[in-house]
């Protein structure tokens, strides 16, 4: 696609249940990223994928967190068993990783409201 | 660990006038890379302006420019000619010449948000 594509848009769920959140990079980026906003604060790094292996995911904060990249693409972000703190924005960067210094490009990420 | 501070919270600017965003970190590398992005309320974060370790010329990009103080560990944002579309959430971020172990993975400051007003 055109643009990093990130669904849903707006997600609200209850305490407890688990949820998934897709983000579908630009076609021919190798590299995503997922991060995490709270409200107000700056973005807190989760897992980074180069093609469909994690080398990173220091930044998952509990085991209620994983994600999976298939065929190079697309990425889920599932969270179990949700909390009140897990309420933030997820957004999604893709790269190049052909590119040193190359840009992340950004979708317009998920807002989680956890009740 | 590398680190990035960004001690505004907030910003007010005059439209027309010049405003400048400070920025700094901590790293004990050496050939690294430093970015400004933009939030506005749109969410979707834009690359304003990069700037590489190894260069000692300051990156600009139309009325935006970086004052890179290599030394200070320090990497300003300045807006020239402020625009009412400037108004949005600005971040600083840093890139380790670590690529094979972190990609392009940057590493974000708190944010600055900043207002312009007409």
């Amino acid at each position: 696609g055109a643009g990093v594509s990130q669904s849903p848009s707006n997600k609200v769920t209850e305490k407890g249940k688990d949820v998934e959140l897709r983000c579908d990079p630009i076609s021919g980026h190798t590299a995503l990223y997922w991060y995490r906003q709270s409200l107000g604060q700056g973005l807190e790094f989760l897992i980074y994928f180069q093609g469909n292996s994690a080398p990173d995911k220091s930044g998952l904060p509990s085991d209620r967190f994983s994600a999976e990249r298939t065929g190079g693409s697309v990425s889920t972000l599932t969270i179990q068993r949700t909390q009140q703190e897990d309420s933030a924005v997820y957004l999604c960067a893709s790269s190049s990783s052909q590119v040193a210094a190359g840009e992340l490009f950004f979708g317009e990420g998920s807002r989680l409201t956890v009740l | 660990a590398q680190t990035v501070t960004q001690s505004q919270p907030e910003m007010s600017v005059q439209e027309a006038e010049t405003v400048t965003l400070s920025c700094t970190y901590d790293t004990s590398e050496s050939d690294y890379y430093l970015f400004w992005y933009k939030q506005p309320p749109s969410r979707q974060m834009i690359l304003v302006i990069r700037q590489e370790a190894y260069k000692q010329q300051n990156a600009t990009e139309n009325r935006f420019s970086v004052n890179f103080q290599k030394a200070a560990k320090s990497f300003s944002l300045k807006i020239s000619d402020s625009q009412l579309g400037d108004a949005a959430m600005y971040f600083c971020a840093y890139r380790s010449p670590r690529h094979m172990e972190y990609g392009n993975k940057l590493v974000f400051g708190a944010g600055t948000i900043l207002r312009v007003k007409s």
